[in-house]
């Protein structure tokens, strides 16, 4: 079983197009998060969620926005597409809001805008 | 299946000990990350490690990729409080898709 899914796991669209990525984890945790991946590997926390509660809210064009319907789904907008936003946007969870218990991170969305 | 595999998985440290945590690829590494998460935030880039043998510090913070174990320990001289939270280690294994270890949680009492 798939403990944080994301989908798709490829997305390849044009400029301007608006998209969405989902995830999905099914292990009861209380705290999930999105974060975004450059080409050197670097990881950047974009938006984290606790029982559907935005805590974490990092500097991201508003063009991005998170929607969390329940708190085992976080899903990811981004309107109007760039040429920039092309990455792998990893989605994770954890247990609790202090990510103690570590995290679990979903396989990952390779976006790319053209 | 897991491809890497940090241990351990929680430390508790009285602070001024020393501390390694391991993180293990089940297969050949093309590069290791280290990320640290203090508590609420998000993960911070802590150094990067690309050939065999290769060690990298920062302040007190040491990590080294052994390719041939296809291994990468980190480890922390004369642990503060400050060297609290979660430290991850990310690769790519296969060269594609990227992995994170599922973390080891660092408490130090002061």
């Amino acid at each position: 079983d798939t403990a944080v899914s994301q989908t798709p796991k490829y997305l390849v669209t044009q400029m301007g197009n608006d998209k969405s990525i989902k995830c999905e984890q099914n292990l009861g945790h209380d705290t999930m998060y999105w974060y975004k991946q450059d080409s050197k590997k670097f990881l950047k926390i974009m938006f984290s969620y606790n029982n559907k509660e935005l805590i974490i809210n990092e500097t991201v064009p508003n063009r991005f926005s998170p929607k969390s319907p329940d708190k085992a789904h976080l899903n990811l907008h981004i309107n109007s597409l760039e040429l920039g936003d092309s990455a792998v946007y990893f989605c994770a969870s954890s247990r609790v809001r202090t990510g103690i218990y570590g995290y679990t991170f979903g396989s990952g969305t390779r976006l790319t805008v053209v | 299946s897991q491809e890497l595999e940090q241990s351990p998985q929680s430390l508790i440290v009285q602070e001024g000990k020393n501390l390694t945590i391991n993180c293990t690829s089940s297969k050949t590494l093309y590069g290791l990350y280290w990320y640290k998460q203090k508590y609420g935030e998000g993960l911070i880039f802590l150094m990067m490690l690309q050939k065999g043998g290769e060690e990298k510090s920062h302040e007190k913070i040491t990590a080294k990729l052994d390719e041939k174990k296809q291994q990468s320990s980190l480890h922390i001289t004369a642990s503060q409080p400050s060297h609290a939270g979660i430290y991850l280690c990310g690769a790519a294994p296969t060269g594609n898709q990227f992995y994170f270890g599922t973390g080891t949680s660092l408490t130090v009492i002061p």
